[in-house]
């Protein structure tokens, strides 16, 4: 079955301290990963996947087929990063969906 | 150009009643998803839509239900509502239901129904 797991609800860190936002996941075949960010009164947004291999606003995650994961990392964290963070997983369609979403990661991050 | 719009963005029902919400997708955007979000179970998918025929549909009863029109722009309905329906609910757009562009979804601010 696919499934996205976040493991963390709430992830609570200082400004300037680093963090990971862990997120596994089950596949049959080659996944494609991204990860979504909700910000306070915003709109949900895609925040990066990882066929782009890119750096936004500093997060970086590299999907890992042995392991599973697709954590999501940033050296510096800003206050300006606390969010809701899902990690999503394409799926084959069916009664999930084409976007598999994980229940969401809360990263607090304090002065 | 103007993105996701989500009509009415607050509703208060009773329970028993029914509700219909609207989704306008951005411009050129044929693929229509919804979305229940809820604290406890985060986001959980509806139905998609492609070119008005419904794509997937997930796992939740029949009260809820969908269409979409010939302009992309996607309707849900859920009747006799119950206090559990009680959610924020989304709708996103793509491109089209498959390919590189398929899950690069974009959200509207979303529709938040309170049932008393």
């Amino acid at each position: 079955a696919q499934r996205v797991t976040q493991p963390e609800k709430l992830l609570s860190v200082f400004k300037g301290a680093p963090v990971e936002l862990k997120c596994n996941y089950s596949y049959s075949g080659s996944p494609e990963l991204f990860w979504y960010v909700q910000y306070s009164r915003q709109r949900l947004q895609l925040l990066l996947r990882h066929i782009s291999r890119e750096s936004i606003k500093g997060f970086t995650a590299d999907l890992n087929k042995g392991e599973t994961s697709f954590h999501l990392k940033k050296p510096f964290a800003q206050e300006e990063d606390s969010a809701m963070y899902y990690c999503a997983l394409s799926g084959y369609g069916g009664s999930q969906g084409n976007l598999i979403f994980g229940k969401g990661t809360k990263l607090s991050v304090k002065p | 150009k103007a993105g996701v719009t989500q009509t009415p963005r607050y509703l208060i029902k009773t329970r028993g009643q029914q509700v219909t919400l609207s989704c306008s997708p951005i411009s050129g955007h044929r693929s229509v998803s919804w979305y229940q979000q809820t604290p406890g179970q985060g986001l959980q998918f509806l139905f998609e839509y492609f070119s008005e025929t419904q794509r997937n549909k997930g796992n939740f009863p029949g009260r809820f239900s969908g269409r979409q029109f010939s302009n992309s722009r996607s309707e849900m309905n859920v009747s006799t509502l119950e206090l559990g329906d009680s959610a924020l609910y989304l709708c996103a757009s793509s491109l089209t239901p498959t390919g590189l562009g398929a899950n690069v979804l974009t959200f509207g601010a979303g529709s938040r129904l309170t049932v008393l």
